[in-house]
C-alpha cells in the first residue's frame, strides 16, 4: 500500500522560533497533499491543500504568513510554523493523493509542543 | 456545507461483541465515504472506503454501509477484540469530486474490555 512519512515525529521548541516538518509520499508521486491539524478531542480539521510546483490553498482562518508550505517535487511537503506560539501547539497530519487516485493517504502525524 | 457526525461519541463494551458506529453526513452529494481508525497519539489508519456507488465493504471482521439518500453510513465491528480500542473516524468529501481533502467527523472512542 501507499506509505506517507513525516519527520519529526515530535517536536518540542521554545516560543518564536520556527519550526519546519516535512510530509513524503515514500512509494507514490503525490500531486497533491494536505495538511490537517487535530486538537486534543477534536476532529481533524484542514489547514491548507498543497499542490505540486504551485502555491498553497489556505482555509479560511489559517495564516499563510505563519503556516508556510512548500510542495517542491512530487514526494515532499513541508509545513514550516513560523514564531510558534504555545496555542500553535498541536498535532499536525498530512494525507497525500497520487495521480489518477480518490483515496488519500495518511502520515503519522507530528506532535508539536511549543513552550 | 458539509458537516459529519458520529454518534455515539464513547463506547465501552466487553470483548466478544458485536458493535455499530455511526456517521452522517449532511450533504448526500459525496463521491465516497471512509472509515479511518486513530490510535492515541497516531496517525490514522484507512479501514474502509466506500465509493458513492456502492452500499457497502467488508475487510475482515469490519462490515461498513452507506445509505446517500439518508446521509448516514455505519461501521459494524463484529467479535469485538481488546485491540480494537481506538478511535473511530468517518471522513468525506466536501463536494462530490474526486482528489479533495476530507471532512472529518469527531469521531467515536471505543474502549474493548478484556
Amino acid at each position: 500500500g501507499a506509505v506517507v512519512s513525516q519527520h519529526p515525529s515530535r517536536v518540542i521548541c521554545k516560543s518564536g522560533t520556527s519550526v519546519k516538518i516535512e510530509c513524503r509520499s515514500l512509494d507514490f508521486q503525490a500531486t497533491t497533499m494536505f495538511w490537517y491539524r487535530q486538537f486534543p478531542k477534536q476532529s481533524l480539521m484542514l489547514m491548507a491543500t498543497s499542490n505540486e510546483g504551485s502555491k498553497a490553498t489556505y482555509e479560511q482562518g489559517v495564516e499563510k504568513d505563519k503556516f508556510l508550505i512548500n510542495h517542491a517535487s512530487l514526494t515532499l511537503s513541508t509545513l514550516t510554523v513560523t514564531s510558534a506560539h504555545p496555542e500553535d501547539s498541536s498535532f499536525y497530519i498530512c494525507s497525500a493523493l497520487g495521480q489518477g487516485r480518490n483515496e488519500q493517504f495518511f502520515g503519522p502525524g507530528t506532535r508539536l509542543t511549543v513552550l | 456545507k458539509q458537516e459529519v457526525t458520529q454518534i455515539p461519541a464513547a463506547l465501552s463494551v466487553p470483548e466478544g461483541e458485536n458493535l455499530v458506529l455511526n456517521c452522517s453526513f449532511t450533504d448526500s452529494a459525496i463521491y465516497n465515504l471512509q472509515w479511518f481508525r486513530q490510535d492515541p497519539g497516531k496517525g490514522l489508519t484507512s479501514l474502509l472506503l466506500i465509493q458513492s456507488s456502492q452500499r457497502e465493504q467488508t475487510s475482515g471482521r469490519l462490515n461498513a454501509s452507506l445509505d446517500k439518500s439518508s446521509g448516514r453510513s455505519t461501521l459494524y465491528i463484529a467479535a469485538s477484540q481488546p485491540g480494537d480500542s481506538a478511535t473511530y473516524l468517518c471522513a468525506v468529501p466536501p463536494s462530490n469530486q474526486a482528489g479533495t481533502a476530507l471532512i472529518f467527523g469527531k469521531g467515536t472512542t471505543l474502549s474493548v474490555s478484556s
